[in-house]
């Protein structure tokens, strides 16, 4: 599995775009991207994942780079219920177990 | 439908006793899985199941054991509670491997304190 690394905090204006950077400069080939969150107390929720293409759903977008080493998950309109701790994670998709590696995520923090 | 369970929400243990941690999910999916998060970390692996009957060891499956009798329940056993398994439990569940993969869906959590 990729070793991530993130930003351990960040801040956002709410209603502002919040741009969450990640780099996996080892990622595999076969390893997708996925990107989790964490709001105060609860479990991990699925945000959105990918392999080389920008995907976008109904949460965020994902932007990955063109040599994969890096991505960027895009909240378009943050808003106070937004703040989470935001991990990225490389994980075979294709693989047997969907097994996924936690690291320490980046605290986001939407400011009012 | 409830998506994973998971009982008892809190609970407080004194050293060397034991204890069992219930999930229980109704996705019908057969990857089921067992995190610890101790504070200000990241969730870590204890025990994963590919489906009924089948279990492996994650990162850190010491002091722990794990059943997956049904597709819908996987417990997890504390036989020798210490204070290193103080810590809040999640269990999680994901469909099969190679279907549209929505991720791991993850329960409440247990809150666990070993005194």
């Amino acid at each position: 599995d990729a070793k991530t690394t993130q930003p351990p905090s960040m801040d956002c204006a709410e209603g502002r775009a919040a741009n969450l950077p990640c780099n996996h400069s080892t990622i595999s080939g076969n390893e997708y991207v996925y990107w989790y969150r964490q709001i105060h107390s609860q479990g991990p929720q699925y945000i959105i994942h990918g392999l080389k293409n920008n995907e976008t759903n109904e949460m965020a977008s994902l932007i990955i780079t063109e040599d994969r080493k890096s991505s960027t998950l895009i909240l378009p309109h943050a808003t106070l219920r937004d703040t989470a701790v935001y991990y990225c994670i490389g994980a075979d998709y294709g693989g047997a177990t969907n097994k996924l590696i936690f690291g320490t995520g980046t605290l986001l923090a939407v400011q009012p | 439908n409830a998506g994973v369970t998971q009982t008892p929400k809190f609970r407080i243990l004194k050293i060397g006793q034991s204890m069992t941690l219930q999930c229980a999910q109704d996705m019908n999916h057969n990857y089921m899985y067992w995190y610890r998060q101790d504070p200000g970390m990241g969730l870590k692996l204890i025990y994963y199941s590919v489906g009924a009957g089948i279990t492996d060891k994650g990162e850190v499956p010491n002091g722990y054991n794990v059943s997956r009798s049904t597709t819908e329940d996987f417990p997890l056993r504390l036989e020798l509670a210490a204070p290193s398994q103080t810590s809040v439990y999640f269990c999680a569940s994901s469909p099969t491997t190679g279907t549209s993969n929505l991720g791991q869906f993850f329960g409440p959590g247990t809150r666990l304190t070993v005194l």
